[in-house]
């Protein structure tokens, strides 16, 4: 069984940064892109970054770029997304997410991590 | 990057069928297969319930199907039962290797 788990939200003043985690099992994780998807308080859902199986790609929203860096360990099953520069509107519950093909569907996603920003 | 239009809310009786609409251009549902759906109950993740337009993964029920016309997706639930009541949301693959959602549809079972 497919299992994601994030870690490292929390409470951050803006302009501060923040590297959230998720721990992948149950599956070959370094055959898949993996995403990140966050959602505001009360919002829908909006697309954050994807990084390749490889990690050599990595593909941004235009309202995270130049700010939040997507990675992956594939030797440790595990996905990064640093974030730099934090804004109020960044405050929400980030997910990861397993692609099932780069970019098109998220077949399996972890509970979310809650990212607050404010001073 | 703009998302992709869903009706904010929609309703309907046990029993009956709905279909959710998911409108966007050329530059994303009308011009690629990779249109999504996915259902969120309140406080958990969302789950996937059909991508590619029409497929369903293995355990998803087959009262959820999917369809594209043009620019507009659409996703109709039939048989509504009680659980099927949450936030639905659409997503496509769009040019320029980004992910698009829909602002979601709230569905409630009367």
């Amino acid at each position: 069984e497919v299992h994601l788990l994030e870690s490292g939200g929390g409470k951050v003043q803006p302009g501060g940064s923040l590297r959230l985690s998720c721990a992948a099992s149950g599956l070959l994780f370094s055959s898949y892109a993996m995403t990140w998807v966050r959602q505001a308080p009360g919002k829908g859902l909006e697309w954050v970054s994807t990084v390749s199986d490889s990690g050599a790609s990595t593909y941004y929203a235009d309202s995270v770029k130049g700010r939040f860096t997507i990675s992956r360990d594939n030797s440790k099953s595990t996905l990064y997304l640093q974030m730099n520069s934090l804004r109020a509107e960044d405050t929400a519950v980030y997910y990861c997410a397993k692609d099932r093909i780069t970019i098109s569907s998220l077949d399996y996603w972890g509970q979310g991590t809650l990212v607050t920003v404010s001073s | 990057q703009s998302a992709l239009t869903q009706p904010a809310s929609m309703s309907g009786s046990p029993g009956q069928s709905i279909t959710i609409s998911c409108t966007g251009t050329s530059s994303d549902v009308g011009g690629y297969k990779y249109v999504s759906w996915y259902q969120q109950h309140p406080g958990k993740a969302p789950q996937l319930l059909i991508y590619e337009v029409t497929n369903r993964p293995s355990g998803v029920s087959n009262r959820f199907s999917g369809s594209k016309s043009g620019n507009t997706a659409s996703l109709t639930i039939s048989g509504l039962q009680a659980e099927d009541e949450a936030d639905y949301y659409c997503s496509s693959y769009a040019r320029g290797d980004t992910l698009v959602f829909g602002g979601g549809t709230k569905l409630t079972v009367l």
